[in-house]
């Protein structure tokens, strides 16, 4: 089945560095959106990108929808001790898989201070 | 804060226990589901309700059973767990049905299940 591949696993890293996410399909995608869940917490919703190229920001957060509508990314620009968290994509294929939103196995983030 | 409740927050279990997880939405949605998120693993949808009809069963054990009595309450009915049903069991509600593209998901803070 559809699936959505999103690499790497796990990050550590120093305060003050960057990070990115990566979010990939085989499929062209619909759109996409960013969730992130706190330790012990719960996903919340970041954001959602629909168009080809489409780049948005929040604050530190910048995130990108592939030309193609395959991948996306999320960077944070110099990270903090509050970015940690696990990091979800989830996409929806296009119609003919009925429009399933399909999460990713999520990024998490670790770092140091 | 979020608005999608769910209690308990925690229960602990025995494999012959029934016990039942309750959720309820404050945002006015027409879908409601039930996740399992396990360590080390991808956020499981396991049903889908659209205007408290099932839509989406996806292959669940039936110990799990689901319950959605109108649009904003969702129950999960839990008999005869197994350990590996151990697990963070997340609700979540969307504005529209889940064939909507870009249907934004809202989550409840969990209900971390532990069955011994």
């Amino acid at each position: 089945g559809q699936q959505v591949m999103q690499i790497p696993q796990y990050q550590h890293v120093q305060e003050g560095e960057d990070f990115t996410t990566y979010c990939n399909s085989s499929t062209t995608l619909s759109n996409i959106q960013w969730y992130k869940q706190r330790p012990g917490g719960h996903p919340v919703f970041l954001i959602q990108l629909v168009k080809s190229g489409e780049v948005k920001k929040q604050k530190r957060l910048t995130f990108q929808f592939g030309e193609a509508k395959k991948n996306s990314s999320l960077h944070i620009t110099a990270t903090q001790t509050t970015d940690v968290g696990t990091y979800f994509c989830a996409a929806t294929p296009r119609r003919e898989y009925g429009n399933k939103l399909v999460f990713g196995a999520g990024t998490i983030l670790r770092v140091k201070s | 804060e979020t608005g999608v409740t769910q209690t308990p927050r925690h229960l602990v279990m025995g494999m012959t226990n029934k016990k039942s997880l309750k959720c309820e939405q404050h945002l006015g949605h027409n879908a409601m589901y039930w996740y399992k998120q396990s360590a080390k693993k991808p956020l499981e949808l396991m049903f889908v309700y659209n205007f408290k009809e099932q839509t989406e069963n996806n292959s669940v054990p039936s110990r799990f059973s689901p319950e959605c009595p109108n649009s904003s309450h969702l129950f999960l009915h839990l008999h005869t767990l197994q350990p590996e049903d151990s697990a963070l069991y997340l609700c979540a509600s969307s504005q529209d049905s889940p064939g909507v593209a870009g249907n934004t998901i809202y989550f409840g803070e969990g209900s971390w299940l532990t069955v011994v």
